[in-house]
């Protein structure tokens, strides 16, 4: 079955580092990956997204890398603050007719310390 | 503030009782996506809507779970004898057929079950 995990469920970091955030799947070929923040009690927030047949992408201070031989995504944010303190997403989607359905990770929970 | 509003914010029922959320998504999306969170977990598809079409329907989905989209706009989701594993936070999202499938989220509906 279609697998996807989140390196940890925690992430704590000092303001001003960079925080990398790991995605890794299994039975699956998506036609792209997302990335999304969630703070406490809200909904998830679009962040980035990156296509099958992109090597990376980025906006501001965030870099996201897509290895679809390793099946793997890195989400970079770099000079974080502490509010970039949330928890992060990462999601797949098929793309093509079938716009649905996208598949969410657990997420990982960051926190930059001041 | 998305632009996707969900109401009611928060229900409490009781067991055996019916409940209905409903969710206006952004006015130009025809694409609506229903999902559920529990705590720790990503949000997990239920159901997609593009204009008043349901074309996907998760297995999670039930039949005591029903959703509509009558007139392509707002969406009711429905669930009916409730019990105490549907407790969760419900999401709803839309997106644009002019965009990569970035969704947008609302604030959620969180149902506790007792």
């Amino acid at each position: 079955s279609q697998k996807i995990e989140q390196n940890s469920e925690a992430l704590n970091i000092q303001e001003g580092k960079t925080a990398t955030l790991t995605c890794n799947y299994t039975n699956y070929s998506p036609a792209y990956l997302q990335w999304y923040r969630q703070d406490p009690g809200r909904g998830p927030v679009f962040l980035l997204l990156i296509r099958e047949n992109e090597k990376e992408k980025r906006k501001e201070r965030l870099k996201v890398t897509f290895d679809t031989t390793l099946k793997q995504s890195l989400f970079h944010i770099t000079a974080s603050q502490p509010a970039d303190s949330a928890t992060y997403l990462c999601a797949l989607g098929r793309g093509g007719g079938s716009q649905g359905n996208l598949i969410f990770g657990k997420g990982t929970k960051l926190s930059v310390k001041p | 503030d998305t632009g996707v509003s969900q109401d009611p914010r928060h229900k409490i029922t009781k067991r055996g009782q019916n409940v209905t959320f409903r969710c206006d998504p952004i006015s130009e999306h025809n694409r609506l996506y229903w999902y559920r969170q529990t705590l720790g977990q990503g949000p997990e598809f239920l159901t997609y809507f593009q204009n008043e079409a349901q074309l996907e329907k998760s297995r999670l989905l039930s039949d005591r779970f029903s959703a509509e989209r009558p007139k392509g706009s707002f969406s009711t989701l429905e669930i009916q004898r409730t019990e105490q594993g549907d407790s969760a936070m419900y999401l709803c999202a839309s997106s644009s057929v002019w965009t990569d499938n970035e969704q947008f989220f609302g604030p959620g509906t969180r149902l506790t079950v007792l």
